[in-house]
């Protein structure tokens, strides 16, 4: 079973750049496609991006220009950053595991994406 | 940008049914999925690709998608079912969208 823990700073300093990272255990990195999903005090839940086995990534178009994640295989973890951080951007940051895949149906393809396994989150507060 | 959206709040009395639904243009041409969410505990996946349940999520949940509306239903409804429940479908566009999140209460 596949089980994931999400470390980092638990506060940042407004315009500094959010650090976090997710470390893999009970299972193969090369699984799963691996996101990252935030969700502010009270609100509901914003996806930020992913990261292939391969190294290949997608953002959110509203948080593309700050975003970067990335996976180092070798400590089979993978990381955010968040550039220019402001008080929006506090929130409990969760890292998951995502499957991907697609059925024939109808004579087309449907596709489908969902997290199948979370890590329990870390709150980080953006404040001087 | 696509957008889904759920009712704020869902009540419901112990054993009785709860239908949770999820609105978006064209919906049923996606893969909808559900997450139930307690409070201070990470989400949980509860349906996959509209109708499939997890490894050990009970048989009183389940799930349709069709036109412009995916429903969660618990049937049978338990206290210990009270949380938070968001949809969450895919589109090229936006990627990953989540519904705005129903909370359900058990009375």
């Amino acid at each position: 079973q596949v089980q994931l823990q999400e470390s980092g700073p638990g506060l940042v300093k407004p315009s500094e750049t959010l650090s976090l990272t997710c470390t893999v255990s009970g299972g193969s990195i090369t699984t799963y496609f691996w996101s990252y999903i935030r969700q502010p005090p009270g609100k509901g839940l914003e996806w930020i991006g992913h990261v292939s086995h391969t190294g290949s990534t997608n953002y959110n178009p509203s948080l593309k220009s700050r975003v970067t994640i990335s996976l180092d295989t070798s400590k089979t973890q993978f990381s955010l950053k968040v550039n220019s951080v402001t008080a929006a951007d506090t929130a409990v940051y969760y890292c998951a595991g995502e499957v991907r895949g697609r059925n024939y149906v109808w004579g087309s393809y449907r596709y489908y994406y969902y997290l199948d396994v979370w890590g329990k989150g870390t709150t980080v507060t953006v404040s001087s | 940008s696509y957008e889904v959206t759920q009712p704020p709040s869902v009540s419901v009395s112990p054993g009785q049914t709860a239908s949770i639904t999820c609105s978006g243009d064209k919906l049923g041409d996606k893969y909808a999925s559900w997450y139930q969410q307690k409070p201070g505990q990470s989400p949980v996946l509860v349906i996959y690709q509209d109708t499939k349940r997890p490894s050990g999520i009970p048989e009183r949940f389940s799930g349709s998608n069709s036109g412009n509306t995916a429903t969660l239903t618990i049937s049978g409804t338990q206290a210990m079912d009270e949380a938070d429940y968001y949809c969450q479908a895919w589109d090229s566009s936006t990627t990953y969208v989540f519904g705005t999140g129903t909370k359900v209460t058990v009375l």
